[in-house]
C-alpha cells in the first residue's frame, strides 16, 4: 500500500528565515515521483516541486528545494527566506507508476509565516 | 493556457437532493481526475479519466456517484441522494499523458454543503 505521511500540522517561521516542512512516504515500488503542492486559503493546489525516485541529486525550484533521502523514504520541502505570502496548507504526494495513475496526499502541513 | 476550471464553486443542497458539479481541463490535458478533500485532510482520489475514458475509480466512489468525461473534454461528477457526509471540497485536476512526470493542474473546487 501506497502512504504520504506528514507529521507537523502546523509550522510557524519568521519571514525570512527558512523552513523545513516534513514527509515520509511508503511504497515497494522503485519507480515513483513525489511533489509537493501548496494550498493558500483560497483553495486552490498549486504544484511547488517534483523529484523523481531515481533522481540522484536533490530538486530546486527557487526558494524551495526537496530534501530527498531514499533509505529514509522522506522527501523534506525546504522553504529558504520565507515570505507573509508562502502561509498556506502544505501537501505532500506520492505517484506510483507501476500501480495506476494515483496521486497519493498527505494531510497537509499549515504554515505560518510570523513577520 | 486558461488553467482548469470548476463550476460552481459552491453548492448547498438538502439531503437527499442531487447534485452535478463540472469540470473544464486545460484544453491540451488528456488526462483528468476528480478527488474529495474534507477539512483538515488531503486531497482524496476518486476517480481518473484519460480522454473519455474512465479507468480507475476509488472503492470512496460509492454507487451514488458518477462521472463522465463525454468527447474527452469537460467532466461532470453527479452525487445523487445526497448525504450530510458528501460535505467535502471537490477538486478536479488535469495533467498531460507524457515521458517524466508531468504534475497534475488543479482547479479552485466545488465546496458541497449538504444539510
Amino acid at each position: 500500500a501506497q502512504k504520504i505521511t506528514q507529521t507537523q500540522p502546523g509550522m510557524f517561521v519568521q519571514e525570512k528565515e527558512a523552513v523545513t516542512l516534513d514527509c515520509t512516504y511508503d511504497t515497494s515500488d522503485q519507480s515513483y515521483g513525489l511533489f509537493w503542492y501548496k494550498q493558500p486559503s483560497s483553495g486552490e493546489m498549486i504544484f511547488l516541486i517534483y523529484q523523481g525516485s531515481y533522481d540522484e541529486q536533490n530538486a530546486t525550484e527557487g526558494r524551495y528545494s526537496l530534501n530527498f533521502q531514499k533509505a529514509r523514504k522522506s522527501a523534506n520541502l525546504v522553504i529558504s527566506a520565507s515570505q507573509l505570502g508562502d502561509s498556506a496548507m502544505y501537501f505532500c504526494a506520492m505517484r506510483v507508476w507501476d500501480t495506476g495513475n494515483q496521486f497519493y496526499f498527505g494531510t497537509g502541513t499549515s504554515l505560518t509565516v510570523i513577520p | 493556457d486558461t488553467g482548469v476550471s470548476q463550476n460552481p464553486r459552491h453548492k448547498i443542497t438538502k439531503r437527499g437532493q442531487n447534485v452535478t458539479f463540472r469540470c473544464d481541463p486545460i484544453s491540451e490535458h488528456n488526462r483528468l481526475y476528480w478527488y474529495r478533500q474534507t477539512l483538515g485532510q488531503g486531497p482524496e482520489f476518486l476517480t481518473y479519466f484519460q480522454n473519455e475514458a474512465q479507468l480507475e475509480k476509488s472503492r470512496l466512489l460509492s454507487d451514488r456517484f458518477s462521472a463522465e468525461r463525454p468527447k474527452g473534454s469537460f467532466s461532470t461528477l453527479e452525487i445523487q441522494r445526497t448525504e450530510q457526509g458528501d460535505s467535502a471540497m471537490y477538486l478536479c485536476a488535469s495533467s498531460l499523458t507524457a515521458t517524466g512526470v508531468p504534475p497534475l493542474h488543479f482547479g479552485n473546487g466545488t465546496r458541497l454543503t449538504v444539510t
